[in-house]
């Protein structure tokens, strides 16, 4: 099954700030990754968790609590190219690989 | 743009045929990656090859293969093709192989449609 849960769509305004939540079920947790992506474009990468706590850059935060298998994505002064579909993402060590694993993506739309 | 590049962009055949998908990684990076994404299942991993070895598998189906020859570009091999194989299909690179990497670079992906 679905090893990260997270929303399916999130809507904010212009200026604002969202939060996008991510829970996760793997074995052997090697940190939470995100990544946007635009319509019909590449992921790129946005931050990386190894450890508890917020990293931030830029706009852009990222929390983990390992012990509630949990992180976030926050975005602050939202902007229109914000809107995209964001994806938390881990790697879970199984059969002595490591194997990355996307949630399903969340769909951020920012109005004016 | 990621430095990763992806050729074809866009493929379009029919059911029963045989493609071939190719990359070429961001330089200096040893690994690549290859992912499914369809509008129903997001971003799945296929598998990944680190320095022209396979380093690890996920959810490809037997009828798919892969390689990464010695100038470490990858080829992604779809044979007899169905319809439920019209997707994204990305690559991605990054430097290292051993999970120790948590950036990976995508390319900008190959629409196909299998008609």
């Amino acid at each position: 099954g679905q090893s990260l849960e997270q929303p399916s769509e999130v809507t904010a305004v212009e200026g604002a700030i969202v939060q996008i939540n991510c829970t996760y079920q793997t074995s052997g947790f090697y940190g939470l990754s995100w990544y946007q992506q635009h319509d019909g474009g590449a992921p790129t990468f946005l931050s990386y968790n190894g450890l508890d706590g917020l990293e931030e850059t830029g706009r852009f935060s990222s929390f983990l609590s390992r012990s509630d298998s949990y992180g976030y994505l926050l975005l602050q002064e939202l902007q229109m190219k914000d809107s995209a579909s964001y994806f938390c993402a881990v790697r879970e060590h199984r059969g002595g690989s490591y194997i990355p694993t996307f949630g399903r993506g969340t769909s951020l739309i920012v109005h004016p | 743009d990621s430095g990763v590049t992806q050729t074809p962009k866009h493929l379009i055949t029919a059911t029963g045929q045989r493609v071939t998908l190719r990359c070429s990684p961001r330089s200096g990076d040893l690994s690549v990656y290859w992912y499914q994404q369809s509008l129903d299942q997001g971003l799945q991993f296929l598998i990944q090859y680190y320095n022209g070895e396979e380093r690890a598998k996920g959810n490809i189906l037997e009828r798919f293969s892969a390689q990464q020859f010695p100038d470490l570009h990858s080829e992604l091999n779809l044979s007899s093709l169905e319809l439920g194989d019209s997707a994204l299909y990305f690559c991605a690179s990054s430097v290292g192989g051993s999970g120790g990497e948590n950036e990976q670079f995508f390319g900008p992906g190959t629409r196909l449609t299998v008609l």
